[in-house]
């Protein structure tokens, strides 16, 4: 499958823990995008990367969340000092640059903060 | 800012029958405009686009959309529902003029659509 891949796929932990997740893009899509989504919302935009610059974050990106892309392939999302309210499904998606088509998603992980 | 507005939380339909479910957009640029369908349990799936030219985009498994500019819509429709079918869509918006700017795309919140046997 050469579909945008995520792990893991369920996360649960403890409020006050660290959690990192995974994205690995279409091989050759230079831009890399999280998004989070909760129950009966729709997906909504968190940060995105053309190769491994950071270009934009949304304002919902507070401190304790940080993203990487470090030699533009692959991307982490850490959230640090989880709390209830980052509970939800996390989503990245992949494009390439100078192609006008829609961004391609990955499965998600679900994370839960008891 | 940009904005997506799905006014139906859910659509009914009986198999067979045609299907259209909503989506009406705010943008101050020209709006590129897509529809995704979600499984349960699976990511979001790309069923089709609207960038430019003609306003009755053909997209996958047998879906179609009708941008109207003048409406500030971009409704979904299929000509005969399939139980498969049923699954919640989303509609999404993003700013075609941003240039080097913004990417993110603006989610509505989803219709569930169901197909009645």
């Amino acid at each position: 499958d050469t579909g945008v891949s995520q792990d893991p796929r369920h996360k649960i932990t403890k409020r006050g823990q660290n959690v990192t997740f995974r994205c690995d893009p279409i091989s050759e899509h230079n831009r890399l995008y999280w998004y989070r989504q909760t129950l009966g919302q729709g997906p909504e935009f968190l940060t995105y990367f053309q190769n491994e610059a950071q270009l934009e974050k949304s304002r919902l990106l507070s401190d304790r969340f940080s993203a990487e892309r470090p030699k533009g392939s692959f991307s982490t999302l850490e959230i640090q000092r989880t709390e209830q309210g980052d509970s939800a499904m996390y989503l990245c998606a992949s494009s390439l640059v100078g192609q006008r088509t829609g961004q391609f998603f990955g499965p998600g992980t679900r994370l839960t903060v008891l | 800012a940009q904005s997506v507005a799905q006014p139906e939380d859910q659509v009914n339909v009986a198999e067979g029958n045609p299907l259209t479910v909503k989506c009406t957009y705010s943008v101050s640029g020209n709006p590129y405009l897509f529809w995704y369908v979600q499984y349960p349990n699976r990511g979001l799936q790309f069923l089709l686009k609207y960038i430019t030219g003609d306003n009755l985009v053909k997209g996958s498994y047998g879906f179609e959309a009708e941008f109207n500019k003048s409406q500030t819509s971009f409704h979904l429709k299929k000509p005969s529902a399939l139980v498969s079918d049923s699954a919640l869509y989303f509609c999404a918006v993003r700013d075609g003029d941003s240039g080097a700017g913004s990417y993110q795309l603006t989610f509505g919140k989803g219709t569930k659509l169901s197909v009645i046997p």
